[in-house]
């Protein structure tokens, strides 16, 4: 079983509409929960990161974590062509002095104008 | 602009040549690493170095080397290459090792 586990999509869905992204992950020491976006042929760059539990906003991005399922989305609201990318969650824990950081593998979503 | 800066973007190389892959940033962070990322695969960790001065393995480091120049640059070496070495090869740096990673824009390496 892998640590992490992320849907490789791709999502499509129509320009405008709710769309939600999900992880699930085995190791209840995961800390950090963090969003990155890739667009293609470029690098990630990170959109979120939560500590812990909770949700936290960020315009149209709303990223929640629920450690007790195991579970983290991000909710992206009235979403744009621009949103299309790739979307790789991330979550990191301090082991025995150093982090642990893993990738899922990433859903790939088409937002079609 | 401020961030992770790799070289080169594209690489063709024949099975058994050798290479460096370069990676500078100007953020003054403390940690930077290498990944490569392959379809389905996600990102791997290949070697990272926590600070100026140490480098360790990571997931897959087999077939690499890795050098910590200074604080800005890291670079990692192919020595001999080999065709499962075609990848798009991530440098990335941060401050704190918890959360947030810049990433460069990758390097595009095919090894015929």
């Amino acid at each position: 079983q892998k640590e992490v586990e992320q849907d490789p999509g791709p999502l499509s869905v129509p320009e405008g509409a709710i769309v939600s992204l999900n992880c699930t992950y085995s190791n209840s020491a995961f800390q950090y929960f963090m969003w990155y976006r890739q667009y293609s042929r470029k690098g990630p760059e990170l959109l979120m990161y939560t500590y812990s539990s909770g949700n936290k906003e960020d315009g149209r991005f709303t990223a929640q974590v629920d450690k007790s399922s195991k579970y983290i989305s991000l909710f992206i609201r009235d979403s744009q062509p621009s949103d299309s990318a790739t979307y790789l969650c991330a979550m990191s824990a301090r082991f025995s002095g150093t982090y642990k950081y893993i990738f899922g593998t990433g859903t790939r979503l088409k937002v079609l104008a | 602009n401020a961030g992770v800066t790799q070289t080169p973007k594209f690489q063709v190389l024949k099975t058994g040549q050798s290479m460096t892959l370069q990676c500078a940033q100007d953020m003054n962070h403390n940690s930077m690493y290498w990944y490569r990322q392959d379809p389905g695969m996600g990102l791997r960790l290949i070697y990272y170095s926590a600070s100026e001065g140490t480098t360790d393995k990571g997931e897959v480091p087999n077939g690499y080397n890795v050098s910590r120049l200074n604080k800005r640059e890291f670079s990692l070496r192919l020595e001999s290459a080999a065709p499962s070495q075609t990848s798009v090869y991530f440098c990335a740096s941060t401050e704190q090792g918890e959360w947030g990673y810049t990433f460069g824009s990758g390097t595009r390496l095919t090894v015929v």
